[in-house]
């Protein structure tokens, strides 16, 4: 069965930086593609990032390009979410997700940033 | 950037009816593979989303047949044949064709 455990969220300044984890277990990490996806409290879901089984290949949104980075630990079945210079606008819960016909199919309880001074 | 827009945005409907929702691509969502990266998800309050749909009808594990998803191109639809208790939340269509967009939302409640 598909676990997904997301971890590191927290209150940080404007301009500071965070990491997120999400800790996978039940299947084969190393074989799928991961996504995050963000949530604003009571607003919608934001596709924001997505890596492919190995690693080589990301792709971000256009609002987190150039601050956000995506990466994996496939010896620790582990998902990163590295988040700089972050914005008062990315406050949100950020969820993981294991990518199923190319979209977010299992996903984790999600972790909650705040970004706010 | 494809933009993904969804009517109704809030839906009222009786128990054991049926129930339609509306998505719109700003663009074809016909990616170069041939396949069409277009989904539906669920989402209850203070839960995560639930992937009930993929590529336009496909039924992601566990996911009820009264659920269904058609449409081709830039025009798509999720139907419910008979709403029960437990579908009521908010629907997202999303597209992952061109890096990743979701729907405002649609909100289901019972009348």
């Amino acid at each position: 069965e598909f676990q997904l455990v997301e971890s590191g969220g927290g209150l940080v300044q404007p301009g500071g930086s965070l990491r997120l984890s999400c800790a996978a277990s039940g299947f084969t990490f190393s074989s799928y593609w991961m996504h995050w996806v963000r949530q604003a409290p009571g607003k919608g879901l934001v596709w924001v990032s997505r890596i492919n089984s190995d690693g080589s290949i990301t792709t971000y949104a256009d609002p987190v390009k150039g601050r956000f980075t995506i990466s994996r630990d496939n010896a620790k079945n582990t998902l990163y979410l590295q988040m700089n210079s972050l914005r008062v606008e990315d406050t949100a819960v950020y969820y993981c997700a294991v990518s199923q016909g190319g979209t977010p199919g299992n996903w984790g309880q999600g972790a909650l940033v705040t970004v706010s001074s | 950037d494809i933009v993904m827009t969804q009517a109704p945005l809030s839906s009222p409907v009786t128990l054991g009816q049926p129930a339609s929702i509306s998505c719109r691509s700003s663009q074809s969502l016909v990616h170069s593979d041939g396949n069409t990266y277009l989904s539906w998800l669920h989402q209850r309050p203070g839960q995560p989303p639930r992937l009930l749909i993929y590529k336009i009808s496909s039924r992601f594990s566990g996911v009820p047949d009264r659920f269904s998803g058609t449409g081709a191109g830039t025009d798509f639809t999720l139907k419910i044949s008979r709403v029960e208790a437990e579908d009521v939340g908010v629907y997202y269509c999303m597209q992952a064709t061109q890096l990743g967009t979701f729907g405002q939302g649609t909100k289901l409640e019972i009348k």
